[in-house]
């Protein structure tokens, strides 16, 4: 069982609002990556990170921003909720000497009104 | 473009058959391979992996067949179980292009037949 966390579980908001998905992870992971999967489809990467202070762009353009302050921390923000953001979102982890070896949250199912 | 991708979206197998899912790819210069399972619900988990200096590796009742030639990756699951019953993604990777990213297909959903 991994040890990274995703809150919260569903969230259903209105267009126009601000919103923060918190990820977690106790693994002392150096990668941390956030996905985006419509439902029966691929994984598509949006966010990663290989460190503090380093948060890169996958290849789904996103309206997202990240931010990695801290480790174990790697929250993903959107300031203004569309429609076209409903969907869900992944977050995984990985250590270096794992290879490509990620471990993934239980996501967090957006729906945006 | 380049693309992971499933031949089959779904399959049904009966409890204790083996089963087996494909996936093609097109990138030839992708090095790396592997595979997840989701369960409903879940995030992925990982299953196995492959480089492509092997072709073939095996795990605990999973094997992964690569062949090159035909760029083609396959997940065997022997004496499949009810608890095996999700969606299967592969994913690959070039390293050589300096990507630290996978590419994932759009997975298969395995269900077994008790």
């Amino acid at each position: 069982e991994a040890d990274i966390y995703q809150t919260p579980r569903y969230l259903v908001i209105g267009t126009g609002k601000k919103i923060t998905l918190e990820c977690s992870q106790t693994m002392g992971h150096d990668k941390m990556y956030w996905y985006q999967q419509d439902p029966g489809m691929e994984l598509h990467l949006i966010h990663y990170s290989y460190g503090v202070n380093s948060t890169e762009k996958g290849d789904l353009s996103s309206e997202s921003t990240v931010s990695r302050i801290r480790t174990e921390h790697f929250p993903l923000t959107l300031e203004s909720a569309r429609p076209s953001h409903t969907s869900q979102y992944l977050c995984a982890s990985g250590y270096r000497g794992l290879g490509e070896k990620l471990f993934f949250g239980s996501g967090t199912q957006l729906s945006v009104l | 473009g380049e693309s992971v991708g499933l031949h089959l979206p779904t399959l049904s197998v009966q409890e204790g058959d083996n089963s087996i899912i494909n996936c093609a790819y097109s990138n030839s210069a992708s090095d790396y391979f592997i595979w997840y399972k989701q369960e409903s619900g879940k995030g992925p988990q990982f299953i196995i992996d492959i480089r492509s200096n092997m072709d073939k590796r095996q795990g605990q009742r999973v094997t992964v067949l690569l062949n090159k030639t035909v760029k083609h990756l396959s997940l065997q699951i022997a004496a499949t179980q009810p608890g095996d019953s999700a969606v299967y993604f592969c994913a690959e990777k070039n390293s050589g292009a300096g990507s630290y990213q996978l590419t994932f297909g759009k997975g298969t959903k395995l269900s077994v037949i008790p």
